[in-house]
Protein backbone atom coordinates (compact mmCIF):
# COMPACT_ATOMS: atom_id res chain seq x y z
CA UNK A 1 0.00 0.00 0.00
CA UNK A 2 1.12 3.37 -0.66
CA UNK A 3 1.84 5.62 1.80
CA UNK A 4 2.41 8.49 0.44
CA UNK A 5 -0.60 10.93 -0.73
CA UNK A 6 -0.04 13.69 -2.83
CA UNK A 7 -2.52 16.59 -3.40
CA UNK A 8 -3.20 18.30 -5.82
CA UNK A 9 -2.59 15.17 -8.84
CA UNK A 10 -2.45 17.78 -11.12
CA UNK A 11 -1.61 21.78 -11.35
CA UNK A 12 -1.43 23.98 -13.99
CA UNK A 13 0.19 27.49 -13.47
CA UNK A 14 1.63 30.25 -15.38
CA UNK A 15 6.02 30.72 -15.47
CA UNK A 16 6.71 33.30 -12.58
CA UNK A 17 3.58 31.39 -10.27
CA UNK A 18 4.90 29.63 -7.08
CA UNK A 19 3.62 26.12 -7.14
CA UNK A 20 2.93 24.21 -3.81
CA UNK A 21 2.34 20.44 -3.60
CA UNK A 22 1.70 18.39 -0.77
CA UNK A 23 2.31 15.31 0.89
CA UNK A 24 0.13 12.92 3.72
CA UNK A 25 1.78 9.91 5.18
CA UNK A 26 0.34 7.72 7.63
CA UNK A 27 3.16 6.02 9.82
CA UNK A 28 6.15 7.16 11.70
CA UNK A 29 9.12 8.28 9.68
CA UNK A 30 12.85 8.89 9.56
CA UNK A 31 13.22 11.30 6.99
CA UNK A 32 11.08 12.37 3.53
CA UNK A 33 11.84 12.85 -0.02
CA UNK A 34 10.74 14.72 -2.67
CA UNK A 35 11.40 13.14 -6.49
CA UNK A 36 11.33 14.68 -9.95
CA UNK A 37 9.98 12.72 -13.21
CA UNK A 38 10.39 13.94 -16.73
CA UNK A 39 7.92 12.30 -18.43
CA UNK A 40 9.51 8.65 -19.69
CA UNK A 41 12.19 9.50 -17.69
CA UNK A 42 13.80 8.00 -13.84
CA UNK A 43 13.42 9.51 -11.17
CA UNK A 44 15.67 12.78 -10.16
CA UNK A 45 16.19 13.27 -6.10
CA UNK A 46 15.27 17.03 -5.09
CA UNK A 47 15.53 17.11 -1.18
CA UNK A 48 15.57 15.22 1.48
CA UNK A 49 13.85 16.08 5.09
CA UNK A 50 14.84 14.74 8.27
CA UNK A 51 11.70 13.77 10.90
CA UNK A 52 13.63 16.39 13.19
CA UNK A 53 13.73 19.19 10.96
CA UNK A 54 11.04 21.43 10.07
CA UNK A 55 11.86 23.52 7.00
CA UNK A 56 14.57 22.71 4.35
CA UNK A 57 15.46 25.01 1.10
CA UNK A 58 17.52 24.15 -1.70
CA UNK A 59 17.79 27.38 -4.69
CA UNK A 60 13.63 27.73 -5.32
CA UNK A 61 12.15 24.80 -3.47
CA UNK A 62 11.48 24.74 -0.13
CA UNK A 63 10.09 21.95 2.24
CA UNK A 64 8.08 21.79 5.24
CA UNK A 65 7.44 18.80 7.11
CA UNK A 66 5.19 18.60 10.29
CA UNK A 67 4.85 14.95 12.27
CA UNK A 68 2.03 16.07 14.33
CA UNK A 69 0.17 16.44 10.60
CA UNK A 70 2.09 13.47 8.98
CA UNK A 71 2.08 15.93 6.27
CA UNK A 72 5.03 17.94 3.87
CA UNK A 73 5.13 20.24 1.55
CA UNK A 74 7.02 20.90 -1.78
CA UNK A 75 7.02 25.03 -2.73
CA UNK A 76 8.77 25.72 -6.06
CA UNK A 77 8.79 29.56 -6.39
CA UNK A 78 9.23 31.85 -9.64
CA UNK A 79 8.35 28.51 -11.71
CA UNK A 80 9.98 27.76 -15.29
CA UNK A 81 8.65 26.11 -18.14
CA UNK A 82 11.12 23.55 -17.16
CA UNK A 83 9.96 22.60 -13.98
CA UNK A 84 6.81 20.86 -15.85
CA UNK A 85 7.11 17.43 -14.81
CA UNK A 86 5.49 15.33 -12.06
CA UNK A 87 6.97 15.31 -8.53
CA UNK A 88 7.05 12.38 -5.64
CA UNK A 89 7.08 11.97 -2.18
CA UNK A 90 8.48 8.90 -0.37
CA UNK A 91 8.34 8.21 3.02
CA UNK A 92 11.34 6.28 4.68
CA UNK A 93 10.34 4.63 7.84
CA UNK A 94 13.95 3.32 8.67
CA UNK A 95 15.22 0.13 9.56
CA UNK A 96 15.75 -3.19 8.11
CA UNK A 97 19.47 -2.12 6.79
CA UNK A 98 18.03 -0.62 3.55
CA UNK A 99 16.25 2.22 2.27
CA UNK A 100 12.77 0.96 1.85
CA UNK A 101 11.05 4.37 0.62
CA UNK A 102 7.59 4.09 -0.36
CA UNK A 103 6.42 6.32 -2.85
CA UNK A 104 2.53 8.48 -3.27
CA UNK A 105 1.26 8.71 -6.55
CA UNK A 106 2.84 11.64 -7.33
CA UNK A 107 1.67 15.80 -8.54
CA UNK A 108 1.57 16.55 -12.21
CA UNK A 109 2.84 19.76 -12.82
CA UNK A 110 2.10 21.78 -15.28
CA UNK A 111 3.98 25.59 -16.13
CA UNK A 112 3.09 27.14 -19.54
CA UNK A 113 5.14 29.71 -20.72
CA UNK B 1 30.66 9.99 -9.88
CA UNK B 2 28.38 7.34 -9.96
CA UNK B 3 26.42 6.15 -13.20
CA UNK B 4 23.32 3.76 -13.55
CA UNK B 5 22.56 2.06 -16.12
CA UNK B 6 19.29 0.21 -17.84
CA UNK B 7 18.91 -1.82 -20.69
CA UNK B 8 17.09 -1.87 -22.91
CA UNK B 9 14.98 1.05 -22.91
CA UNK B 10 11.74 0.00 -24.78
CA UNK B 11 10.69 -4.03 -25.28
CA UNK B 12 7.81 -5.21 -26.67
CA UNK B 13 7.24 -8.81 -25.46
CA UNK B 14 4.48 -11.43 -26.22
CA UNK B 15 2.53 -12.85 -23.54
CA UNK B 16 4.42 -16.20 -22.32
CA UNK B 17 7.91 -14.92 -23.46
CA UNK B 18 10.84 -14.94 -20.81
CA UNK B 19 12.36 -11.17 -19.77
CA UNK B 20 15.51 -10.50 -18.72
CA UNK B 21 16.00 -6.71 -17.69
CA UNK B 22 19.87 -5.47 -16.87
CA UNK B 23 21.14 -2.74 -14.65
CA UNK B 24 24.56 -1.31 -13.53
CA UNK B 25 25.73 0.82 -11.55
CA UNK B 26 29.10 2.54 -11.74
CA UNK B 27 31.44 4.66 -9.53
CA UNK B 28 30.64 3.31 -6.18
CA UNK B 29 30.70 -0.10 -4.15
CA UNK B 30 28.33 -2.41 -2.27
CA UNK B 31 25.46 -0.52 -2.97
CA UNK B 32 21.64 -1.48 -1.72
CA UNK B 33 20.07 -1.96 -5.08
CA UNK B 34 16.08 -1.86 -6.12
CA UNK B 35 13.91 -3.20 -8.39
CA UNK B 36 10.56 -0.86 -9.18
CA UNK B 37 7.41 -0.85 -11.04
CA UNK B 38 5.62 2.41 -12.22
CA UNK B 39 2.17 1.63 -13.51
CA UNK B 40 0.87 4.48 -16.06
CA UNK B 41 0.15 7.43 -14.00
CA UNK B 42 1.06 6.36 -10.63
CA UNK B 43 3.37 6.31 -8.16
CA UNK B 44 6.29 3.43 -7.81
CA UNK B 45 5.83 -0.02 -6.11
CA UNK B 46 9.13 -1.79 -5.13
CA UNK B 47 9.64 -5.09 -6.14
CA UNK B 48 13.18 -6.38 -5.13
CA UNK B 49 15.68 -4.96 -3.14
CA UNK B 50 19.60 -6.43 -2.37
CA UNK B 51 21.87 -5.42 0.16
CA UNK B 52 24.33 -7.77 -1.38
CA UNK B 53 25.84 -10.54 -3.78
CA UNK B 54 22.94 -13.09 -4.23
CA UNK B 55 20.90 -11.26 -1.28
CA UNK B 56 17.36 -10.50 -2.81
CA UNK B 57 14.29 -9.52 -1.15
CA UNK B 58 10.88 -9.64 -2.47
CA UNK B 59 8.28 -7.00 -1.60
CA UNK B 60 5.34 -8.47 -3.48
CA UNK B 61 4.30 -11.80 -5.18
CA UNK B 62 4.11 -11.42 -8.45
CA UNK B 63 5.80 -13.29 -11.54
CA UNK B 64 9.20 -12.09 -11.27
CA UNK B 65 12.73 -12.72 -10.08
CA UNK B 66 15.65 -11.09 -9.68
CA UNK B 67 19.34 -11.78 -9.33
CA UNK B 68 22.40 -10.06 -8.59
CA UNK B 69 25.31 -12.00 -9.79
CA UNK B 70 27.92 -9.05 -9.47
CA UNK B 71 28.57 -6.33 -6.41
CA UNK B 72 26.77 -3.55 -9.63
CA UNK B 73 24.68 -5.64 -11.21
CA UNK B 74 21.03 -6.12 -10.70
CA UNK B 75 18.66 -8.44 -13.32
CA UNK B 76 15.06 -8.61 -13.20
CA UNK B 77 13.66 -11.60 -14.93
CA UNK B 78 10.63 -13.74 -15.85
CA UNK B 79 10.05 -17.26 -17.02
CA UNK B 80 6.47 -16.36 -19.01
CA UNK B 81 5.39 -12.90 -19.23
CA UNK B 82 1.57 -11.95 -18.22
CA UNK B 83 -0.09 -9.25 -19.72
CA UNK B 84 0.13 -7.28 -16.35
CA UNK B 85 4.06 -7.12 -16.16
CA UNK B 86 3.69 -4.37 -18.54
CA UNK B 87 4.93 -1.26 -17.01
CA UNK B 88 8.09 1.31 -16.83
CA UNK B 89 10.59 -0.71 -14.70
CA UNK B 90 13.06 1.11 -12.66
CA UNK B 91 16.45 0.11 -11.14
CA UNK B 92 17.85 2.57 -8.76
CA UNK B 93 20.78 2.39 -6.55
CA UNK B 94 21.62 4.19 -2.45
CA UNK B 95 24.54 3.88 -0.45
CA UNK B 96 24.40 1.27 2.13
CA UNK B 97 22.27 2.34 5.57
CA UNK B 98 25.56 2.76 7.84
CA UNK B 99 26.43 5.67 5.74
CA UNK B 100 23.88 7.57 6.48
CA UNK B 101 22.86 8.25 3.19
CA UNK B 102 19.46 8.05 2.35
CA UNK B 103 18.57 8.98 -1.09
CA UNK B 104 18.12 6.93 -3.90
CA UNK B 105 19.14 7.44 -7.17
CA UNK B 106 17.09 6.07 -10.22
CA UNK B 107 18.06 4.76 -13.76
CA UNK B 108 16.71 6.03 -16.70
CA UNK B 109 14.23 2.98 -16.67
CA UNK B 110 12.88 0.05 -19.13
CA UNK B 111 9.34 0.47 -20.75
CA UNK B 112 8.01 -2.91 -21.26
CA UNK B 113 5.03 -3.80 -23.28
CA UNK B 114 3.32 -7.22 -22.97
CA UNK B 115 1.07 -7.98 -25.64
Amino acid sequence: SQQGEEDPQALSIQEGENATMNCSYKTSINNLQWYRQNSGRGLVHLILIRSNEREKHSGRLRVTLDTSKKSSSLLITASRAADTASYFCATDAGGGGYNKLIFGAGTRLAVHP
Amino acid sequence: SQTIHQWPATLVQPVGSPLSLECTVEGTSNPNLYWYRQAAGRGLQLLFYSVGIGQISSEVPQNLSASRPQDRQFILSSKKLLLSDSGFYLCAWSDTVASFSYEQYFGPGTRLTVT
